[in-house]
């Protein structure tokens, strides 16, 4: 199965740490996508970004910052000055090539400690 | 306001019952998901619907059932069939007018079994 993987399944950290969640995908498509989102306490999933396969650029928005090498097939996360408002479940998924279905790892809880 | 909404937010079920979630969006998407979501696991797709009555099966459909008799809504009945419905379900919907795959969700609902 071309699984994605997210190795750490939780991670505590004190307010104000950097913190980098993990996302490692398998996958025999030349054109795909990524995404990262959000599962706060309340439930929704929250859309934080995607990348598509050919766009290896790294990318940064305020405090986020996402690590792409397809090298590696790696999508990393990393969250700058982490925040207690930040504690959530984070999700990487990947769609399949011709497919309309997305791929999800088993999420990385985050605890943001004040 | 634009989004997608699930309704019940909570919802309780005796064993042997047959209950339907309900998923609608007003974002003009082509197309909807369920997904199913158990404690620490990630999202598992049970059905899509790319255009109004047509709908497929995705990777755990056994036991539930979809209509999409309208293109706003996409409601997943929970058979008596499913032999363990208690879960956090969650409804997403794309549009297929681009080609960037970014599924937006619905904040969920969550299923128990009595």
């Amino acid at each position: 199965a071309q699984k994605v993987t997210q190795a750490q399944t939780e991670i505590s950290v004190v307010e104000k740490e950097d913190v980098t969640l993990d996302c490692v995908y398998e996958t025999r498509d030349t054109t795909y996508y990524l995404f990262w989102y959000k599962q706060p306490p309340s439930g929704e999933l929250v859309f934080l970004i995607r990348r598509n396969s050919f766009d290896e650029q790294n990318e940064i928005s305020g405090r986020y910052s996402w690590n792409f090498q397809k090298s590696t097939s790696s999508f990393n996360f990393t969250i700058t000055a982490s925040q207690v408002v930040d504690s959530a479940v984070y999700f990487c998924a990947r769609s399949m090539g011709g497919s309309e279905k997305l791929v999800f790892g088993k999420g990385t809880k985050l605890t943001v400690n004040p | 306001d634009g989004g997608i909404t699930q309704s019940p937010k909570y919802l309780f079920r005796k064993e042997g019952q047959n209950v339907t979630l309900s998923c609608e969006q007003n974002l003009n998407h082509d197309a909807m998901y369920w997904y199913r979501q158990d404690p620490g696991q990630g999202l598992r797709l049970i059905y899509y619907s790319q255009i109004v009555n047509d709908f497929q099966k995705g990777d755990i459909a056994e036991g539930y059932s979809v209509s999409r008799e309208k293109k706003e809504s996409f409601p997943l009945t929970v058979t008596s069939a499913q032999k363990n419905p208690t879960a956090f379900y969650l409804c997403a919907s794309k549009s297929l007018r681009t080609i960037t795959d970014t599924q937006y969700f619905g904040p969920g609902t969550r299923l128990t079994v009595l």
